[in-house]
């Protein structure tokens, strides 16, 4: 029972180059989310996708682009990556949009990026 | 005032103690609320739903005052295994999505 699923776990890019985060879940949710956490920021939405086909941008989209592939993938992908994105990166998703339903998120377990 | 609002502590709390934890949000439209657990390095999870009616599982004992917007956590007979960061959540005005605070952290030591 993989749940939601991110990859890669770690990775390190220099200045300006582009990167793709991979989320997948298998729980047959409709809405899928990308968070950064940052030390002493809490979790910060970036992007959410409500249902496959649909996406918005969250608190803060700027530097990334997002892409709901089907109803199990949401990709983050960054086209010019700085050090201020050097974050850890959390997808998850619930059966509904969490906000107005008190639907759960299920996080997956998080991408480590460094931007040097 | 921030969104959501907790103290950072850390809180540090032998075993058995009974340990609370509080919450503040700013936005009256909120209309659900969650405390989600994060262990270090690990992602978030839920621990508990939190109704105006207040609720319990277990050791855990959430309670909602939407009146002072105030959410609350308390922790009895505390474990070792209940270290970890504490979040309080809540949904935005459009109900599209959920707020995360910054956590508060827990230390039990034996």
């Amino acid at each position: 029972n993989a749940g939601v699923t991110q990859t890669p776990k770690f990775q390190v890019l220099k200045t300006g180059q582009s990167m793709t985060l991979q989320c997948a879940q298998d729980m047959n949710h409709n809405s899928m989310y990308w968070y950064r956490q940052d030390p002493g920021m809490g979790l910060r939405l970036i992007y959410y996708s409500a249902s496959e086909g649909t996406t918005d941008k969250g608190e803060v989209p700027n530097g990334y682009n997002v892409s709901r592939l089907n109803k199990r993938e949401f990709s983050l992908r960054l086209e010019s990556a700085a050090p201020s994105q050097t974050s850890v990166y959390f997808c998850a998703s619930s059966v509904g949009l969490a906000g107005g339903s008190g639907y759960e998120q299920y996080f997956g377990p998080g991408t480590r990026l460094t931007v040097t | 005032r921030k969104e959501v609002e907790q103290d950072p502590g850390p809180f540090n709390v032998p075993e058995g103690a009974t340990v609370a934890f509080n919450c503040t949000y700013s936005n009256s439209a909120s209309q659900s609320f969650f405390w989600y657990r994060q262990d270090c390095r690990k992602e978030p999870k839920l621990l508990m739903s939190v109704y105006s009616s207040g609720n319990e599982d277990g050791r855990f004992t959430a309670q909602l005052n939407r009146a002072s917007q105030y959410i609350s956590l308390l922790i009895r007979d505390s474990k070792l295994s209940d270290s970890a960061t504490y979040l309080c959540v809540v949904s935005n005005q459009a109900g599209t999505a959920l707020i995360f605070g910054k956590g508060t952290t827990l230390s039990v030591s034996s």
